[in-house]
């Protein structure tokens, strides 16, 4: 079974700065998706940003990119030019190549402050 | 377009109470997922269907939870009796289709069991 993993429940960050987010996976799949789904406060998630396994370059949305490590099974999210609207629940989330179910990490709550 | 909608937002039951949730995707697409979020823990899909068939149960405690989608539209989720570990967020999101790799969001509903 993929497993999901986010090892730090809290981040905080200045507005204006570059933050990092973490996300390690396990699977015995070769082709699958990532995904980084932001959930702020009033709970409605959203996805931020999407990445194929069979892609070798990195994907980038905006101020959003990530670190695509296949071999080391990670995937970060970078945030640049952190804005006060960044504050939320971002989840990490897989899924194999066939079938649509998302495997969730635990989430990290990050707050941007000013 | 309008987006996944949910009621109610919230609800307050007692134990071994019955309660029901309604979900509407947005129109046209064809897979509904309903997750449930403990406190503190990522998204857990519960089922998932493909128009009004089920695709995934297998992580729906079947002896209290039941859902629905009758005519491929919109659909319930129910618990009866609910527990004490009932007590989360559930919500529900749709797809275009299986192989869509993008999950819109509802706003879900927060069920609190005392």
């Amino acid at each position: 079974a993929q497993t999901v993993t986010q090892s730090q429940p809290e981040m905080s960050v200045q507005e204006a700065e570059t933050v990092t987010l973490s996300c390690t996976y396990d699977t015995s799949e070769n082709n699958y998706y990532l995904f980084w789904y932001k959930q702020p406060p009033s709970r409605q998630m959203i996805l931020v940003i999407r990445q194929e396994a069979y892609k070798q370059q990195n994907a980038t949305e905006n101020r959003f990119s990530v670190n695509f490590q296949k071999a080391a099974k990670s995937f970060s999210l970078k945030i640049s030019d952190s804005q006060l609207g960044d504050t939320a629940m971002y989840f990490c989330a897989f899924r194999m190549e066939y079938g649509n179910k998302l495997v969730f990490g635990a989430g990290t709550i990050l707050r941007v402050k000013s | 377009e309008a987006g996944v909608a949910q009621s109610p937002r919230y609800k307050i039951i007692e134990k071994r109470q019955s309660v029901a949730f309604w979900c509407n995707p947005i129109s046209g697409h064809a897979t509904l997922y309903w997750y449930q979020q403990i406190l503190g823990q990522g998204p857990k899909l519960l089922i998932q269907f493909q128009n009004n068939g089920v695709v995934d149960d297998s992580q729906l405690p079947k002896d209290r939870f039941s859902a629905e989608r009758l005519k491929g539209v919109d659909s319930t989720l129910k618990i009866q009796p609910a527990k004490l570990e009932d007590s989360a967020v559930y919500l529900c999101a749709s797809s275009q289709d299986r192989s869509s790799y993008e999950q819109y969001f509802g706003p879900g509903t927060r069920l609190t069991v005392t």
